[in-house]
């Protein structure tokens, strides 16, 4: 079955800065790659979501780029905000069941 | 978005009782519901996958007669945790999809939390 791998599973940056949260996934045949941010006690929210047939894709200050060959994924926050902070997960599926990333806890200082 | 609501938020019980979760899409018809279990601070863990209709299926390690799941109508699912105990106390997590797959995005509810004294 399909493993997902998070990293890092801690990340504080300064407002403004940049945030990166990696993934690696294990089954080649997995082509959907979404990214939740769940803030605490609350149900986790899509932020941006990626399809295998697509390299890149950009919402704004979110963005998410996937390397097949390699499987991995990546999220990308630019000038980050205090109101970033939170716990990211990414998953993967091929069509069947969802697997989720351990999680990034992200806190951006103000 | 579409609106995925469960119910209850939060339940306390005894140990040894039983305890019902409903899962509600609100706006659109629901053809297959997951369910996650969420221990603090750590990831979603899928449970089990329910199409309507039709027996859930549950992921390896998973008792299916202790979480029982009944997804009668396309916009209701339910998880019973049978005889429950401390160690079942949880945050139990809902998700939809329109679809017969996860393809298209999975709705989440707002998750129900789970104590067993």
């Amino acid at each position: 079955g399909e493993n997902v791998e998070q990293h890092p599973s801690t990340l504080s940056v300064q407002e403004g800065d940049s945030a990166v949260i990696k993934c690696t996934y294990s089954d080649s045949a997995s082509n959907y790659f979404p990214w939740y941010k769940q803030e605490l006690g609350k149900r986790p929210q899509l932020i941006i979501d990626i399809r295998s047939n697509v390299g890149e894709k950009k919402d704004q200050r979110i963005a998410v780029t996937l390397n097949k060959t390699a499987k991995h994924f990546s999220l990308h926050i630019t000038e980050t905000q205090p109101e970033d902070s939170a716990v990211y997960f990414c998953a993967a599926t091929d069509n069947n069941d969802m697997r989720f990333g351990a999680g990034t806890r992200l806190t951006v200082k103000p | 978005g579409a609106v995925v609501s469960q119910h209850p938020s939060r339940v306390i019980c005894k140990s040894g009782t039983s305890v019902k979760i409903e899962c509600r899409s609100l706006d659109f018809q629901a053809t297959t519901m997951f369910w996650y279990r969420q221990f603090p601070k750590q990831s979603l863990m899928l449970m089990a996958t329910s199409n309507e209709g039709s027996k859930a299926t549950y992921e390896q390690g998973v008792e299916k007669d202790k979480f029982l799941i009944n997804h009668a109508s396309l916009t209701l699912s339910t998880l019973t945790v049978t005889s429950a105990h401390p160690e079942d106390s949880s945050f139990y997590i809902c998700s939809a999809s329109g679809t017969s797959g996860v393809y298209d995005e999975q709705f989440f509810g707002p998750g129900t939390r789970l104590t067993v004294l």
